[in-house]
This record gives C-alpha cells, sequence and structure tokens, in this order.
C-alpha cells in the first residue's frame, strides 16, 4: 500500500525565516496531496493542496512544490511567524479530494520568537 | 463551509466497557466516513472506511471485532471501541467526504480507558 514519508521531525526557526518540509510517496498512482497543520489536541487544518496535473501553488507565505517523477512533494513557508507553530502533516491519495489519505509521520515546527 | 461534528469530545472509560463515538456532516451528505488514530506525538493512522448503507473497509492490523463502524445514514457514522483497554487510549478522529466536498474532519475524541 501507500507509504507517505516526511522529513525533517523537527524543526526549529527563527521568526522570519524560512520552513521547508519534505516527503515522499510510494505509490505512483497517487494524484491529490493536501498538506495539514494541526495544534496540540484539534482536528488538522488544511493549509494548501496540490494534484497532480500541477507542478507548484502557493498562497500568501505557504507554497507547495511537487517532484512526480521523484514522488516528492515539499511545504514552503516564507516569513515564519511564531503562530506558524505547529505539527505538519503532508498527506497522500490516489482518488483526489474524497478517497482515503495516507499521511506522513509530521513535522513539528517551533518558530521562535 | 462543511462541518461534521463529532462527540463525545473526550471520554474516560472503564477497562473491559464499550464506548461509542458519533459523527455528523451537518451540512452535506457524507457518502463517505474515514476512521483515523492518533496516538501522542504520532500521525493520523487510518483504521477503516465506510461507505453510507456498505459495510466497513478496515486497514491491515485493524481488528473489526473490536472497533465497530456504523454508517447508516448519510449523515451520521459511529464508531464503537468494544471491551476497551488501556492501549486503545487514544485520540479518534473521523473525516468525512461526500459529492461535493473533500475531507471534512470532526473535532476529535480523546479517549482514556483506566
Amino acid at each position: 500500500g501507500e507509504n507517505v514519508e516526511q522529513h525533517p521531525s523537527t524543526l526549529s526557526v527563527q521568526e522570519g525565516d524560512s520552513a521547508v518540509i519534505k516527503c515522499t510517496y510510494s505509490d505512483s498512482a497517487s494524484n491529490y496531496f493536501p498538506w495539514y497543520k494541526q495544534e496540540l489536541g484539534k482536528r488538522p487544518q488544511l493549509i494548501i493542496d496540490i494534484r497532480s496535473n500541477v507542478g507548484e501553488k502557493k498562497d500568501q507565505r505557504i507554497a507547495v512544490t511537487l517532484n512526480k517523477t521523484a514522488k516528492h512533494f515539499s511545504l514552503h513557508i516564507t516569513e515564519t511567524q511564531p503562530e506558524d507553530s505547529a505539527v505538519y502533516f503532508c498527506a497522500a491519495s490516489k482518488g483526489g479530494a474524497t478517497n482515503k489519505l495516507i499521511f506522513g509521520t509530521g513535522t513539528l515546527l517551533a518558530v521562535q520568537p | 463551509g462543511a462541518v461534521v461534528s463529532q462527540h463525545p469530545s473526550w471520554v474516560i472509560c472503564k477497562s473491559g466497557t464499550s464506548v461509542k463515538i458519533e459523527c455528523r456532516s451537518l451540512d452535506f451528505q457524507a457518502t463517505t466516513m474515514f476512521w483515523y488514530r492518533q496516538f501522542p506525538k504520532q500521525s493520523l493512522m487510518l483504521m477503516a472506511t465506510s461507505n453510507e448503507g456498505s459495510k466497513a473497509t478496515y486497514e491491515q492490523g485493524v481488528e473489526k471485532d473490536k472497533f465497530l463502524i456504523n454508517h447508516a445514514s448519510l449523515t451520521l457514522s459511529t464508531l464503537t471501541v468494544t471491551s476497551a483497554h488501556p492501549e486503545d487510549s487514544s485520540f479518534y478522529i473521523c473525516s468525512a467526504t461526500g459529492l461535493l466536498h473533500g475531507y471534512t474532519f470532526g473535532s476529535g475524541t480523546r479517549l482514556t480507558v483506566v
């Protein structure tokens, strides 16, 4: 089955710096790749997603890139703020946004003021 | 936007008892419900997928007789943890999808078995 690896497991940056989190997936049939932000004890919140027909997507300070050949995708957060501190999960799905999501192992991002 | 209501938000039960968790889609028809379990500082692990009116499909390693899933209507799905034990203590969270709605997570249930 699908396997999603995520790195790093923890990431500490200074406020204003950029943060990059990387994921690789195993199933070449995967076609939908969302990123979620989860605060302690809360539900995951979708922050950005990308489909396999697109190589890059940006939304203000957040961007995601996808390399289908290498089967990896990355989350980029620029101008980080303390409120960006949370656990971030990548995920992959074969059937688009309504099929089961397989999640990465998570990255704990700490933005130091 | 789409909303999934999950109850209870937390529950403490005695070992050997059963606990039922409900997820309701409030403003859309949830044709599919996914149930996840998340242990502390770990990822969300998919337990099962249920389509309305059908039996749930369980992921490898998940005991279907222990984690009973019912999805009898397009707005309600339940997960019952039967004969709960301390190792079942975890954060359980549902996510619903519909024809026009992608993943919508419930608020999660913190289960503690004592």
